[in-house]
């Protein structure tokens, strides 16, 4: 079954420092990933997404993710991390079957101290 | 400019009051997705239209009905509001087999039932 998995519920980082969230799938051939950033009480968010080539790709807000092929992994990455970037976020693949459903992971949800 | 628009942001109901919620799109996308998204989870897929036709996942349940008189507009409808069915409830679209794709998302709903 296709599956995403975010392994992390949930990270406290110091404003300032890096950041990894980390985030699995799990399908019969690479779908496209995204990750997702939501507030409390908005919608969803597009921070980046990966559909094929250059394996680092750059997003908004400072945003950063590298996907690995041999890992089955998406991981989110920022280098300083802004109290404004307290959010959850959430991982995603969408293939090209089935009407291109979106499969989510869980969900981390991050936390900045001062 | 918005593509995904949710109407309205916050909706109130009542306890069994048949509830309607709406989604409009100028993407010209042919196929729209409801997902439900209860507090601190991942959005869940409810069903989704392929241009007319209607997908419903299997543990959707049947207080839960949609419909797409167009492709720009896709409605949500809860017969029966319970309590549990209180979450935000998130539209998107997509344009299906036309190389790289992705949902957009619009900002949701979020629905109280009193």
């Amino acid at each position: 079954a296709q599956s995403v998995t975010q392994p992390d519920i949930h990270i406290t980082v110091s404003e300032g420092a890096s950041l990894e969230l980390r985030c699995n799938y799990s399908y019969g051939a690479t779908p496209y990933l995204f990750w997702y950033v939501q507030s409390p009480g908005q919608g969803l968010q597009l921070l980046l997404k990966y559909f094929s080539g250059d394996t680092l790709v750059q997003g908004i807000k400072g945003f950063e993710a590298e996907f690995k092929r041999s890992q089955s992994s998406f991981n989110l990455r920022k280098p300083s991390v802004h109290w404004s970037d307290a959010a959850e976020y959430f991982c995603a693949a969408y293939h090209n079957t089935n009407a291109g459903k979106s499969t989510f992971g869980d969900g981390t949800t991050l936390t900045v101290k001062p | 400019d918005a593509m995904v628009i949710q109407n309205p942001r916050y909706q109130v109901t009542q306890f069994g009051k048949p509830v309607t919620l709406s989604c409009s799109q100028t993407l010209n996308h042919n196929v729209m997705y409801w997902y439900q998204q209860k507090s601190s989870q991942a959005p869940k897929l409810l069903f989704h239209y392929y241009d007319k036709d209607f997908n419903n996942e299997a543990d959707t349940p049947d207080n839960f009905q949609s419909r797409r008189p167009n492709t720009s507009f896709c409605f949500l409808d809860i017969r029966s509001p319970g309590l549990g069915d209180a979450a935000m409830y998130l539209c998107a679209t997509s344009q299906y087999r036309t190389g790289n794709t992705e949902a957009f998302f619009g900002q949701g709903t979020r629905l109280t039932v009193v």
